[in-house]
C-alpha cells in the first residue's frame, strides 16, 4: 500500500509571502508524481507530471521539484496572491499496478492567502 | 485537456436510498476511473470504469454498494445504493489517456441524512 503524505496540513500566508509544501511517497516502483490545485466547487486542475529524479518544473509563479530517491517534491509559489488559496494535492503512480491511471493522493495541502 | 461534466453537482439524500451520479466527457478516453473524499480524507480511488465490462473496483470497494455503468467512451455512472451518512463525501470522475495525464471533473457533493 502505497502512503502519500503532505504537510503542512494548512497553511495561512500573507499576500506577497513564497511558500512552499512537501509532499512525500515511497520511492520504490515509482512512476510518476502528479500535483493538483483544486478550489471549492471546481476541478482538480493538474499542475504538473514530474517522472524523472532531479526535475524541476515551472509554471508562473509556481514551481516544483522531485527526488525520486528519497522520495518527496517539493511546490514552491513565489509572491502569493489571494487567488492561489486552494488546497494542492499531490499524487503518487505506482509503476507495475494494474491500472496505470491509479493515483494515490495525499490528503492535500490547503493555502489561503491573505489580503 | 478533456473537459468533464457531472450531475448532479451536489445533492442531499435521506439514509436507504440511492443516488446516480453522471459523468460526461467532451471526447471519446480510454480510462475512466470514480474516485470519493470523505471528510478530513484523501481522494481515494473507487474502480475503474470499463467500457462494455463490468468495474474494477479497488480494496474495500464492492459492485453492490456502488455500481457502475460505462456503455461507451465518453459517458459513465456510479451509483451509491443504500446510502448511509458514512457516504457523504465529495465524488469525482476522472479522465485518462495515458499515465502521465488524468483530468477530473469538478465532482458531486454528497450529503447522506
Amino acid at each position: 500500500i502505497l502512503n502519500v503524505e503532505q504537510s503542512p496540513q494548512s497553511l495561512h500566508v500573507q499576500e506577497g509571502d513564497s511558500t512552499n509544501f512537501t509532499c512525500s511517497f515511497p520511492s520504490s516502483n515509482f512512476y510518476a508524481l502528479h500535483w493538483y490545485r483544486w478550489e471549492t466547487a471546481k476541478s482538480p486542475e493538474a499542475l504538473f507530471v514530474m517522472t524523472l529524479n532531479g526535475d524541476e518544473k515551472k509554471k508562473g509563479r509556481i514551481s516544483a521539484t522531485l527526488n525520486t530517491k528519497e522520495g518527496y517534491s517539493y511546490l514552491y509559489i513565489k509572491g502569493s496572491q489571494p487567488e492561489d488559496s486552494a488546497t494542492y494535492l499531490c499524487a503518487s503512480l505506482n509503476a507495475g499496478g494494474t491500472s496505470y491511471g491509479k493515483l494515490t493522493f495525499g490528503q492535500g495541502t490547503i493555502l489561503t492567502v491573505h489580503p | 485537456s478533456a473537459v468533464i461534466s457531472q450531475k448532479p453537482s451536489r445533492d442531499i439524500c435521506q439514509r436507504g436510498t440511492s443516488l446516480t451520479i453522471q459523468c460526461q466527457v467532451d471526447s471519446q478516453v480510454t480510462m475512466m476511473f470514480w474516485y470519493r473524499q470523505q471528510p478530513g480524507q484523501s481522494l481515494t480511488l473507487i474502480a475503474t470504469a470499463n467500457q462494455g465490462s463490468e468495474a474494477t473496483y479497488e480494496s474495500g470497494f464492492v459492485i453492490d454498494k456502488f455500481p457502475i455503468s460505462r456503455p461507451n467512451l465518453t459517458f459513465s455512472t456510479l451509483t451509491v445504493s443504500n446510502m448511509s451518512p458514512e457516504d457523504s463525501s465529495i465524488y469525482l470522475c476522472s479522465v485518462s489517456s495515458g499515465p502521465n495525464e488524468q483530468f477530473f471533473g469538478p465532482g458531486t457533493r454528497l450529503t447522506v441524512l
